[in-house]
């Protein structure tokens, strides 16, 4: 069966500090990836989605970038955190056809101090 | 434009009631939905999705949505209400053009009264 792990689960950091957050799956090959932001309110915001190595759609502007350097990894950065960075980061995958589940990552607490 | 309509903010029912979580939808072409739920401090957890066929849809936990196309509507449904189905409820449909992307709703915050 597939699994998919974020890390660290919760995280704390000064505004101007760098970012790395993490997204594995397990059980599956060549999935769609996406990061989403959720702010304090409940609303999902799509950050970005890859479809493949090296591939990846950003779908708004922001201090944030994402990576994906092996086919099951796929990286969340930024180099100088905002305030407005704070939030709960989820990873998701799926099969990448449109009839396709997406399936969700514990989340990363993130909060900018 | 794809997407969906969450009318509620929060939903609450007493345990034992039936519970309903309404959700419409504004798509392009055959509407592919879906339905998620998450608890606190978790990522969300698929519940159930329409994609052809039967217009009611069962799915985890005792959940079943109804499809119906004249009103574009994809309520969520559960005939008896637990305190544990306290959570936030997410509807979403497939973008068409989308690499599989999804468009959420705003998210329902249901609870469940002892």
């Amino acid at each position: 069966s597939q699994t998919i792990h974020q890390w660290p689960a919760t995280l704390v950091q000064p505004v101007g500090s760098p970012l790395s957050l993490e997204c594995t799956v397990e059980g599956t090959s060549n999935p769609n990836l996406y990061w989403y932001r959720q702010a304090a309110g409940r609303g999902l915001q799509l950050l970005f989605y890859s479809v493949g190595i090296g591939q990846i759609s950003s779908e708004v502007p922001q201090n944030l970038s994402a990576s994906r350097p092996q086919d099951r990894q796929f990286i969340l950065s930024s180099k100088k955190l905002l305030l407005s960075d704070s939030g709960f980061y989820l990873c998701a995958w799926s099969g990448g056809g449109r009839t396709d589940t997406q399936y969700f990552g514990p989340g990363t607490r993130l909060t900018v101090l | 434009a794809q997407s969906v309509a969450q009318p509620e903010d929060q939903v609450n029912v007493a345990e034992g009631n039936p519970l309903t979580v309404k959700c419409t939808y504004s798509v392009s072409g055959n509407p592919y939905l879906f339905w998620y739920v998450q608890y606190p401090n978790r990522g969300l957890q698929f519940l159930l999705k329409y994609i052809t066929g039967d217009n009611l849809v069962k799915g985890s936990y005792g959940f079943e949505a109804e499809f119906n196309k004249s009103q574009t509507s994809f309520h969520l449904k559960k005939p008896s209400a637990l305190v544990s189905d306290s959570a936030l409820y997410f509807c979403a449909v497939s973008l068409l053009y989308g690499n599989n992307r999804l468009a959420f709703g705003k998210g329902n915050q249901v609870v469940v009264i002892p």
